[in-house]
């Protein structure tokens, strides 16, 4: 198994620019988190899917960011527009019914916002 | 709510030191209780565990010990090697997601 994996692992982008994270979970895990990890703030959860819907968002920042679950095998987040306090690492973590042992964490994306 | 106090990083050790890494929680009910490990430039693994009180997680040497009457969690290492130098985060379920700790960085040192 590969893992949960993310794209790409850095990314440094202008001030106003739309940034796309995307992740892949694990086949056969039905729960997908994204969260952010920062100096200031530590790890945050912003978002999570379990088969596909949406169930909490309410660690998302602003309007500025979205997520997205079209299928079992796919996530992204996105922000629009970037701005510099957006820079930080993001993780995507996938488990099976949220189980906190079976949670598999990406390598993450380092966000640079310039 | 529900949330997850860890003392203030960095701890720095030598090699073969004890080490506690100290947890609190607070939580509705009864959560599960965890402790993850992030190695310098890669995601968060799970070290340990435990679901009930008084149960011991423990897993390559670390141990942590669910405490109901001290809503506590600390993590302990009897003697750390410099491939423990990491990032610990200590962490609770909640319904269907975990809920993570600052983190406490450790630095071991030859």
């Amino acid at each position: 198994d590969a893992g949960v994996i993310q794209s790409p692992r850095h990314e440094v982008t202008e001030m106003g620019q739309e940034v796309t994270l995307r992740c892949k979970p694990i086949s056969g895990h039905n729960s997908l988190f994204w969260y952010r990890q920062t100096m200031m703030r530590g790890l945050e959860l912003l978002i999570y899917f379990n088969n596909n819907v949406p169930i909490d968002d309410s660690g998302m920042p602003e309007d500025r960011f979205s997520a997205k679950m079209p299928n079992a095998s796919f996530s992204t987040l996105k922000i629009q527009p970037s701005e510099p306090r957006d820079s930080a690492v993001y993780f995507c973590a996938s488990s099976f019914s949220g189980q906190g042992e079976r949670y598999t964490f990406g390598s993450g994306t380092r966000l640079t916002v310039v | 709510g529900n949330s997850v106090t860890q003392m203030e990083g960095p701890v720095t050790l030598s090699e073969e030191a004890f080490l506690t890494i100290n947890c609190t929680y607070t939580a509705t009910g009864y959560p599960s209780l965890f402790w993850y490990v992030q190695y310098p430039g890669e995601g968060l693994q799970l070290l340990l565990k435990a679901t009930k009180a008084d149960d011991k997680g423990s897993n390559k040497g670390f141990e942590a010990t669910y405490r109901k009457e001290t809503t506590s969690f600390h993590l302990e290492k009897g003697s750390v090697q410099v491939s423990d130098s990491a990032v610990y985060f200590c962490a609770l379920s909640h319904t269907d997601k975990l809920i993570f700790g600052t983190g406490t960085r450790l630095q071991v040192f030859p």
